[in-house]
Formats: structure tokens, C-alpha cells, sequence
């Protein structure tokens, strides 16, 4: 069974950059599975933040595209997230999940989620 | 980028049958199905369904995952109480190649 451990500071000034690691216990990181970014704002439901995939193609939240950059370092096995310029509305906790790439699969595995808060 | 369509809330009693259900168009959930997940708080979400309607392993049979056209439905029988959760759909939408997610359902077992 993968662990994933997401990682980063759970504290973020506004207007400053976001950025989170996931490591992953297994060498799936080089295999084929698409590696993404999920929040959940306080009260709220979940949000799809974008994925990477071990070819290095990436896709993201067309709502967040601008400021979004999500990297695969399988050197290290681990993925990471850049949010720039946050604001308030970025405070969420924020997770990181897998799928197995092809079109029948669904977020099977995910961190325990780390929570950010974005505040002066 | 419309996200998907779940109802807010439903409320069940204990060992009756709930259905939740996920509408979207033929870009998401009409093109390669709906996955769904159940979300306690304070816990990572767990995947209940892939989008072809497969349980991963250690998933009950309780649950069991369909759909119509650009519908989804996520039915769970012989409600017990720790089914008390958030419920979410989820799709990939090639219409803007990105995954979209439903409101989720705060389902209550009474």
C-alpha cells in the first residue's frame, strides 16, 4: 500500500507563493499514474488543483491555471505544488492524491492532507 | 467550468436505502463515467468507485455505483451509522482537461 505525505508551511503571508511537496513511499512515481493536487476550503467541498504525469504533461484548474505549477522530481519521489500571489481564498487543506492513468480510474490513493493557511 | 450537481444533503434511516446522485453532460460524466468518494472530516476522502462503477478492493458491497446517460448514482444499502459522511462525485471533462468534482452530499443516518 503507497504512502503519501504532503508537506510545506501551514502558514502563507497573502500575495506571497504557496508551495507543497508529496512524497511518495513507493517507486510508482515512475510508473504510470497521474499525480495531482486536491483542496478543500474550510466548509466546503473538494477542489481539484491540477495533476502531473511522469511524461512531465501537465494540467490544471482553468480557475487557477495563472498561478498554478505543479513539478515531478522522481529522483526524490515526491510531486509539488506553487500557488503564487494567495490570498485568503487559498486557505484550505490541501492533498495530495494518485490515479492510475486510463479513462476507468478514479483518486484511489491520498495523503492525510496538510493544512494551509493563508493570513498576515 | 461547471463543476457537477449533487444534492446538498439527504437524510436516511439506519439500515434503509440511500441514493445520491451526480448530473452532469456528455463532456464529463456522459464521456467516461463518475468516481465517488467518501469523505469523513478530518480524514482523507476514500474512493468508493472508479468510473467504469469497479469497488476497490476492501470496499463493501453495500455500495454499489450506476449510471444513465449523464447521471450517476451512488446507492447504499442497509444504512449503518458510520455511513454518515460527505459523498463526492468526480469526472474528467474533456471539454476543458480537467477533472471537475460535484458539490458533494452530507449524507445523515438517522
Amino acid at each position: 500500500q503507497v504512502q503519501m505525505q504532503e508537506s510545506g508551511p501551514g502558514l502563507v503571508k497573502p500575495s506571497e507563493t504557496l508551495s507543497l511537496s508529496c512524497a511518495v513511499s513507493d517507486d510508482s512515481i515512475i510508473r504510470g499514474y497521474s499525480w495531482d493536487w486536491i483542496r478543500q476550503p474550510p466548509g466546503k467541498g473538494l477542489e481539484w488543483i491540477g495533476n502531473i504525469y511522469q511524461s512531465g504533461d501537465t494540467y490544471y484548474n482553468p480557475s487557477l491555471k495563472s498561478r498554478v505549477a505543479i513539478s515531478l522530481d522522481t529522483s526524490k519521489r515526491q510531486f509539488s505544488l506553487r500557488l503564487t500571489s494567495v490570498t485568503a481564498a487559498d486557505t484550505a487543506v490541501y492533498y495530495c492524491a494518485r490515479v492510475l492513468e486510463g479513462y476507468i480510474y478514479g483518486f484511489q490513493d491520498w495523503g492525510r492532507g496538510t493544512r494551509v493557511t493563508v493570513s498576515s | 467550468q461547471a463543476g457537477l450537481t449533487q444534492p446538498p444533503s439527504v437524510s436516511k434511516g439506519l439500515r434503509q436505502t440511500a441514493t445520491l446522485t451526480c448530473s452532469g453532460d456528455n463532456q464529463n460524466v456522459g464521456n467516461q463515467g463518475a468516481s465517488w468518494l467518501q469523505h469523513h472530516q478530518g480524514l482523507p476522502p476514500k474512493l468508493l468507485f472508479h468510473r467504469n462503477n469497479n469497488r476497490p478492493s476492501g470496499i463493501s458491497e453495500r455500495f454499489s455505483a450506476s449510471r444513465s446517460g449523464n447521471t450517476a448514482s451512488l446507492t447504499i444499502s442497509g444504512l449503518q451509522p458510520e455511513d454518515e459522511a460527505d459523498y463526492y462525485c468526480s469526472a474528467w471533462d474533456s471539454s476543458v482537461s480537467a477533472w471537475v468534482f460535484g458539490g458533494g452530499t452530507k449524507l445523515t443516518v438517522l
